[in-house]
C-alpha cells in the first residue's frame, strides 16, 4: 500500500504570495492532518479534515486554510505569505478510528521557504 | 512549552548502549505515541500506548507509561548507527489533534 505523499517536496516564495499544498492520503483513508513544524515552535496542529468537512482546527491565523475532496485528497493554502511561514508542513492521515487509537502516518514533509 | 516536555534534548551515545527518552505532559489523555524523524523528513510512527496500558515493548523499544505522573518513556535497547534521529512523544486527549513534545536528538556513534 502507497503511503503519504505530499507535493511539491520543496517550495520558495516570496512575501506577500500564497502557496498551495497538496497531500495524498494512504487508500482507504479518510482523515487528513496538517502539521506545522519550525526550530522555535516545533510540531503544531493546523486542522483536520474528514469526509471533506473540516473536524479540528489549531491556533493559525485566517491566512491558513484547506480543504479536502472527495476522494480524501488534501490541499491547504496560505496566503499573503510571511517570513515566519517558512517551516516544514507535514500532512497525516488515518482510519480515524474509535477509541482514541489514532494512529497517524505522516507523508515526508514540503519544505516552504519564504523569502 | 506550555504542552509539555521531552528531556534530554539532546543524546549521544555509543553503539550498543541504551537510550532512554523522557516525556512528559500537562492533559488527560486517550494515547500517547513515539516518532522518529530523519533530519527534517516526515515522521515514521513508532508505538502507541494507550492510556490503561503501562508498558509495551516492539522490538528494541520499550515504552512506559504513568499517568498519574502525566510522563512517558521510550527505551531504545542495542543502539545503532541508524536509529540516529529526532524522536518525539505525541498525545491524543481525544480531539482527533496530535499535540507533540518538543522532541529528543539522538546521535548513536559508530
Amino acid at each position: 500500500k502507497a503511503g503519504v505523499t505530499q507535493t511539491p517536496r520543496y517550495l520558495i516564495k516570496t512575501r506577500g504570495q500564497q502557496v498551495t499544498l497538496s497531500c495524498s492520503p494512504i487508500s482507504g483513508h479518510r482523515s487528513v492532518s496538517w502539521y506545522q513544524q519550525t526550530p522555535g515552535q516545533g510540531l503544531q496542529f493546523l486542522f483536520e479534515y474528514f469526509s471533506e468537512t473540516q473536524r479540528n482546527k489549531g491556533n493559525f491565523p485566517g491566512r491558513f486554510s484547506g480543504r479536502q475532496f472527495s476522494n480524501s485528497r488534501s490541499e491547504m493554502n496560505v496566503s499573503t505569505l510571511e517570513l515566519g511561514d517558512s517551516a516544514l508542513y507535514l500532512c497525516a492521515s488515518s482510519t480515524r478510528l474509535a477509541g482514541g487509537q489514532n494512529e497517524q502516518f505522516f507523508g515526508p514533509g514540503t519544505r516552504l521557504t519564504v523569502l | 512549552s506550555q504542552q509539555g516536555e521531552e528531556d534530554p534534548q539532546a543524546l549521544s551515545i555509543q553503539e550498543g548502549e541504551n537510550a532512554t527518552m523522557n516525556c512528559s505532559y500537562k492533559t488527560s489523555i486517550n494515547n500517547l505515541q513515539w516518532y522518529r524523524q530523519n533530519s527534517g523528513r516526515g515522521l515514521v510512527h513508532l508505538i502507541l500506548i494507550r492510556s490503561n496500558e503501562r508498558e509495551k515493548h516492539s522490538g528494541r523499544l520499550r515504552v512506559t507509561l504513568d499517568t498519574s505522573k502525566k510522563s512517558s518513556s521510550l527505551l531504545i535497547t542495542a543502539s545503532r548507527a541508524a536509529d540516529t534521529a529526532s524522536y518525539f512523544c505525541a498525545w491524543d486527549t481525544g480531539r482527533r489533534a496530535l499535540t507533540f513534545g518538543s522532541g529528543t536528538r539522538l546521535q548513536v556513534q559508530p
